[in-house]
Formats: structure tokens, sequence, C-alpha cells
């Protein structure tokens, strides 16, 4: 499946805390994203990491990508309260044709508590 | 720059009624995808357009479902006759021909059938 599958399902911390989510696959991708979604939303794009990069940094958003392991990792620092809402990953295949699709994954709901 | 707009934006029927919902793309952006996300779950992809044409509608329940982008602009999917298991949000996205990966998501449109 090209789905990305995020863990934990549900984060709860205290604001100023750090939150950390995974983000495994299985195909080989071209790139990753990490979208946000807050509750009643659309999603927001948060941002990509190319096959040929390690991380990547985009103001309190560090993602790293570990593409010997099929697997991402976002990390949120000095958490806030909103930050609450949903956090999905979309591995964009390298496939070609219409096989390309964004696919996501069930996400993992972070909720930070004031 | 004006985003993806929905409407409505929510929406409340029978089962067995229609219901249609419409989508704005942003502008100058061909590709145009429909999403279903029930409850819980990640956003999976109904249809996909490129200008006026169907890419992928694989996954398009098309015995109630359908779909059309005349003009290549605007989007609207239909739903005739509805279950309760259609209730979801439905959400619309679009983005540039050359960069399918950024996909810019409107509101989405949030249904309940009773």
């Amino acid at each position: 499946s090209q789905q990305g599958e995020e863990d934990p399902q549900a984060l709860s911390i205290q604001e100023g805390e750090n939150a950390t989510m995974n983000c495994s696959y299985k195909t080989s991708i071209n790139n990753l994203q990490w979208y946000r979604q807050n509750s009643g939303r659309g999603l927001v794009h948060l941002i990509l990491i190319r096959s040929n990069e390690r991380e990547k940094h985009s103001g309190r958003l560090r993602v790293t990508l570990d593409t010997s392991k099929k697997s991402s990792s976002l990390l949120i620092t000095a958490s806030r309260a909103a930050d609450t809402a949903s956090y999905f990953c979309a591995p964009y295949p390298i496939s070609s044709g219409s096989a390309r699709q964004l696919t996501f994954g069930s996400g993992t709901q972070l909720t930070v508590l004031p | 720059e004006a985003g993806v707009a929905q409407s409505p934006r929510y929406k409340i029927i029978e089962k067995r009624q229609s219901v249609a919902f419409w989508c704005n793309p942003i502008s100058g952006h061909a590709t145009l995808y429909w999403y279903q996300q029930i409850l819980g779950q990640g956003p999976k992809l109904l249809i996909q357009f490129q200008n006026n044409g169907v890419v992928d509608d694989s996954q398009l329940p098309k015995d109630r479902f359908s779909a059309e982008r005349l003009k290549g602009v605007d989007s609207t999917l239909k739903i005739q006759p509805a279950k309760l298991e259609d209730s979801a949000v439905y959400l619309c996205a679009s983005s540039l021909p050359r960069a399918p990966h950024e996909q810019f998501f409107g509101p989405g449109t949030r249904l309940t059938v009773l």
C-alpha cells in the first residue's frame, strides 16, 4: 500500500512540551509530506521532505526521513494549544501514471493541554 | 491568493435523497481532487480531474456517486441516492499539473445522512 500509517493514533501533552509523531510506509517514494487538520477544517500542508533529504526544518517543525526504514517523523517543539489538531503523513510514490496519488492514513490526533 | 472554495459547508439529508457539492479550485490549478473523509479516518481519494477529463475514478462508487468538471474549472460531486454510510466530510483539493503532490485543500462539506 502507498498509504502512510501514523503512530501513535493519539497523543496528549502539556503546552511547552515537544510532540513527536511517526509515519511508516511501504513503497519507494519521491517525497513525503505532512499535513495538519484542525477540527472541522480542511488539510493544511506543513512540510515536504524529498527522498534524498534526511532532515528538514520549518519554524518549530522538524521532519526526518529514513528511506531505508521507510519511515518519517514529525517533531513539534515548544507546543502550543493551537497545535491541537490531527496530523497526517502522505508519501508520494515514485511510480508513474495515475498510481501517483497522495494516500493518507488515519492520522495522529494531538491534544496540547494549556 | 484565494484558496479552494467549497459549498455548502454543512448538509443534512435523509437517506435516499440526493445531494450535490460544489468546488472552485485555486485559479490556474488544472488538477482537481475530491476526497471523502469518514470520521476518525484520513481522506480517501474519490476522483481526480485534469482540466475537464477524469484521470482516476477507481474509488468512486459509480452506482450512486457522480462528478463533473465542465469547462475545466468548477466541479460538482453528486450523491444519488444517499446512504447512511455516506455521512462524511467531502474535501476538494487542487494542484498544478507539474506539482500534483502539492495539493491545496478546501474547508470541506460535512454531510450527515439520517
